[in-house]
């Protein structure tokens, strides 16, 4: 079954500086990894999706992220953050579809100090 | 509508009460799919929709969750006899084709069970 795995609850960063989120998964196939993103009282909005072809994926505000198969990571970088980037961040993995197997990591905190 | 909406926002219920939440998606989407967030966790995969039948449920904790959406549009997850452990963010998301790489969420309810 699959499952993914992300080992920093909360992380914290200074507006300006790099970030990099961590998401190790387990897939029986090729996966489809997916990093979502949810501000305070809101719903999840995709960030950036990868399902084949290029291992780094740019997604939108920024972020990109990088499909390690040796690894089975997919982690999440931004080279600068800013302010309105505190959110809680979720790497899934799976496909939408017929046979739901979509299944969410625990989700990684940012705060961003000024 | 322009994206997927849902109602209420919050919902306090006290424990034995029944709750019924609803999901408007986006207008012609096929599929619907509902997920159920514990604080501090990823959403947890409840039951899915193209049209108007259900072809996995198997994520309902218990018979007394129930999911409809008769007409292919709207659906309503009910709740009965509510308890503390069903507090949650429950979340809806839906996508136009079975096979689509994407799907769009709702801001949820939040569900507190006092």
């Amino acid at each position: 079954a699959q499952s993914v795995t992300q080992p920093d609850i909360h992380i914290t960063v200074s507006e300006g500086a790099s970030l990099e989120l961590r998401c190790n998964y387990s897939y029986g196939a090729t996966p489809y990894l997916f990093w979502y993103v949810q501000s305070p009282g809101q719903g999840l909005q995709l960030l950036l999706k990868y399902f084949s072809g290029d291992t780094l994926v740019q997604g939108i505000k920024g972020f990109e992220a990088e499909f390690k198969r040796s690894q089975s990571s997919f982690n999440l970088r931004k080279p600068s953050v800013h302010w309105s980037d505190a959110a809680e961040y979720f790497c899934a993995v799976g496909a939408w579809g017929n046979n739901n197997d979509m299944r969410f990591g625990a989700g990684t905190r940012l705060t961003v100090k000024p | 509508g322009a994206g997927v909406s849902q109602s209420p926002r919050y919902k306090v219920a006290k424990r034995g009460q029944d709750v019924a939440l609803r999901c408007d998606p986006i207008s012609g989407h096929v599929s619907l799919f509902w997920y159920q967030q514990a604080l501090g966790q990823g959403p947890e995969f409840l039951t899915y929709f193209q049209n108007e039948a259900q072809l996995d449920k198997s994520g309902l904790p218990s018979d007394r969750f129930f999911a409809e959406r008769p007409e292919g549009s709207v659906s309503t997850l009910k709740i009965q006899r509510t308890q503390q452990e069903d507090s949650a963010v429950y979340l809806c998301a839906s996508s136009y084709q079975p096979t689509d790489t994407e799907a769009f969420f709702g801001q949820g309810t939040r569900l507190t069970v006092v």
